[in-house]
């Protein structure tokens, strides 16, 4: 987990409320991705990020939005959070299509 | 959807015994990489296999490809109670991005 944090660690929401997950990295990689764990689903891809300003949809990015105005920084907002984005949020961060780091992830809870 | 599957979903094993996971995926590949997670924290990266290798090693981990079958497969040799967590494993079929599969959880019991 070194050289990347995320923030908050837990969070309960209501529904219909906006959230921001923000990660933060140390390790000046050019590649930030934001993951969703959900029992029985493993991780999947919501956003990602190959440089400032340039992202991309994953494979469940419906109802989430990303910006990154900063190497260092990778923000995933729920623009209004539903019962079905409860989950864990892993941020990772990479150099390419090789090896990726994760932070400690972040426990969504919208009740 | 997800690219690789890992079989099985569970394994309990003692502690001492060898622990081996299998990973299929559906698409033609560059790499395979294999994840631990430990209960409540993020993944870490164990070990890359490229799609030109048959076998890699790295301390207790042997990890095999074969990719005329799209499967591989991760042996933990001699296992310890500190390899208690679950497995998995990720392609890069897409570009930049990885697939992971749902995970293999281990249990070494004492």
């Amino acid at each position: 987990d070194a050289g990347i944090t995320q923030s908050p660690r837990h969070k309960v929401t209501e529904t219909g409320t906006p959230v921001t997950l923000r990660c933060h990295q140390t390790e000046n990689h050019r590649y930030m991705y934001w993951y969703r764990q959900d029992p029985g689903h493993g991780l999947r891809l919501i956003h990602y990020s190959y440089g400032v300003k340039d992202t991309d949809k994953g494979e469940v990015s419906d109802g989430y939005s990303v910006s990154r105005s900063k190497t260092e920084d990778f923000l995933l907002t729920l623009e209004s959070a539903t019962s079905s984005q409860t989950s864990v949020y892993f941020c990772a961060t990479g150099t390419g299509a090789y090896e990726q780091y994760f932070g400690p992830g972040t426990r969504l809870t919208v009740t | 959807s997800q690219q690789g599957e890992e079989d099985p979903q569970a394994l309990s094993i003692q502690e001492g015994e060898n622990a081996t996971m299998n990973c299929s995926y559906k698409t033609s590949i560059n790499n395979l990489q294999w994840y631990r997670q430990n209960s409540g924290r993020g993944l870490v990266h164990l070990i890359l296999i490229r799609s030109n290798e048959r076998e890699k090693h790295s301390g207790r981990l042997r990890v095999t490809l074969d990719t005329s079958k799209k499967s591989s497969s991760l042996l933990i040799t001699a296992s310890r109670a500190a390899d208690t967590a679950s497995y998995f494993c990720a392609t890069d079929a897409l570009r930049y991005k990885l697939s992971f599969g749902a995970g293999t959880t281990v249990t070494v019991r004492a």
